[in-house]
């Protein structure tokens, strides 16, 4: 398995671009989620969705859209970028929304 | 609204010394327990967590926690650190059945060989 897979690993924007996160997990798990991490803050939560077809909003949910078509994929969308979305983002998957969190590598984003 | 609160922002320690990390929740009810690591470069990883049952949780790497109901608390122990402790450490908490897990704002573990 290769657990939960995330791409770009790094990526640089100008403000106002939009781009797609993308993040895949191959072990069947029905909850998934994206958070952002940054420095003396801890994880925060973006998005999460508990199945195909449902998703909702974490604590931080503004500028991000995101969307489940199936089990396997969660894309996060930044619809126009700004410079406080300077971050690295985290996409997490496990069976249940309780449960242990499979964590991918992260993307780190920078916007100009 | 639930929080999670990590005493230490830093925490630097030589080899050998015992660590004790603290955690404390602000939620009265059922909550589930976890603690994370992120070595440097790397992404999170579960060093262990609490459901029920006995309140004292051992993990990997020789990592334990106690979760003390009436203070609200799930402090991280290890006896001995290594250098290769060297990580920062999360704690979360999850609320019942149906809350989203909460992270505190991490404590960065630096040990010196």
């Amino acid at each position: 398995n290769a657990g939960v897979t995330q791409t770009p690993k790094f990526q640089v924007l100008k403000t106002g671009q939009s781009m797609t996160l993308q993040c895949a997990q191959d072990m069947n798990h029905e909850y998934m989620s994206w958070y952002r991490q940054d420095p003396g803050m801890g994880l925060r939560l973006i998005h999460y969705s508990v199945g195909a077809g449902i998703t909702d909003q974490g604590e931080v949910p503004n500028g991000y859209n995101v969307s489940r078509s199936t089990t396997e994929d969660f894309p996060l969308r930044l619809l126009s970028a700004a410079p406080s979305q300077t971050s690295v983002y985290f996409c997490a998957s496990s069976y249940k929304r309780v449960d242990t969190q499979y964590f991918g590598p992260g993307t780190r984003l920078t916007v100009l | 609204a639930q929080s999670v609160s990590q005493h230490n922002h830093h925490v630097i320690l030589s080899e050998a010394a015992s660590l004790e990390l603290g955690c404390n929740y602000s939620y009265g009810g059922t909550v589930n327990l976890f603690w994370y690591v992120q070595y440097p470069g790397q992404h999170l990883q579960l060093l262990l967590k609490y459901f029920s049952g006995d309140p004292l949780v051992k993990g990997i790497k020789g990592f334990e926690a106690e979760f003390i109901k009436s203070k609200f608390s799930f402090n991280l122990r290890k006896p001995s650190v290594q250098w290769s402790d060297t990580a920062e450490y999360f704690c979360a908490v999850n609320r019942g059945s149906q809350g989203n897990l909460i992270f505190g704002k991490g404590t960065k573990l630096s040990v010196k060989p």
